[in-house]
């Protein structure tokens, strides 16, 4: 069956310019994640959704950032106002809740970002 | 807060040899523990998942183990192969109060094994 898919895989972009970033997650997956990984570093969590719950947005770097996740599927990662420091790969994973092995997480192949 | 250490930070190991990485977290009451592999320019790959109940977990050639009181898990690579060459991530996930699920990464181990 198909993974996760992300869009676009790579996008350039203006500093001070929006960005939205897409992910399908697998079908039947209640759980979705983003995270980011800069240049260097390690994997940073961002967001989860699980199902239709509000969001645990604890790790949103600062309020430029959002997320939305539209119908408990597909999800969009939105950066308002784009800085040079937003440059990385952001990665989407989904796994099926609730507890288990289904916990696995299967990420996409994620978008690379750079802000010029 | 939850940190994720993972030792070393890069390893070059000759096809054939039997490695084990090693990965330390902080907050020992954790939900489960998982490994990837990342490929250069390429997605992650789950590898194992250990819940936090179990002490090992098996997949072929790889072995993970989890010592959750001495918050340390390693993963066991048995005759390595040049394909097996990428930097293997560990992820912890822990419950925060509200019950919602909270996955901190360590910066992860390189690995390259030389045919």
């Amino acid at each position: 069956g198909a993974g996760v898919s992300q869009s676009p895989s790579n996008k350039v972009t203006e500093k001070g310019k929006d960005v939205e970033l897409r992910c399908d997650p697998i079908s039947g997956h209640t759980a979705l994640y983003w995270y980011r990984q800069s240049l260097g570093q390690g994997l940073e969590f961002l967001i989860y959704f699980q199902g239709n719950s509000a969001p645990d947005k604890s790790g949103l770097p600062s309020d430029r950032f959002s997320a939305e996740r539209t119908g408990g599927s597909v999800s969009t990662l939105t950066i308002q106002r784009t800085q040079q420091e937003d440059s990385a790969v952001y990665l989407c994973a989904s796994s099926l809740f609730p507890r288990g092995r289904r916990e696995t997480q299967y990420f996409g192949p994620g978008t690379r970002l750079l802000v010029l | 807060k939850q940190e994720v250490t993972q030792i070393p930070a890069a390893l070059s190991v000759p096809e054939g040899e039997n490695l084990v990485l090693n990965c330390s977290f902080t907050d020992s009451a954790i939900y489960n523990l998982q490994w990837f592999r990342q490929d250069p320019g390429k997605g992650l790959t789950s590898l194992l998942l250990i819940q936090s109940s179990q002490r090992e977990q098996t997949s072929g050639r790889l072995n993970a183990s989890l010592d959750k009181s001495s918050g340390r898990s390693t993963l066991y690579i048995a005759a390595s192969q040049p394909g097996d060459s990428a930097t293997y991530l560990c992820a912890v996930m822990n419950l925060n109060s509200g019950g919602y699920q909270k996955v901190t990464f360590g910066t992860g181990t390189k690995l390259q094994v030389i045919p």
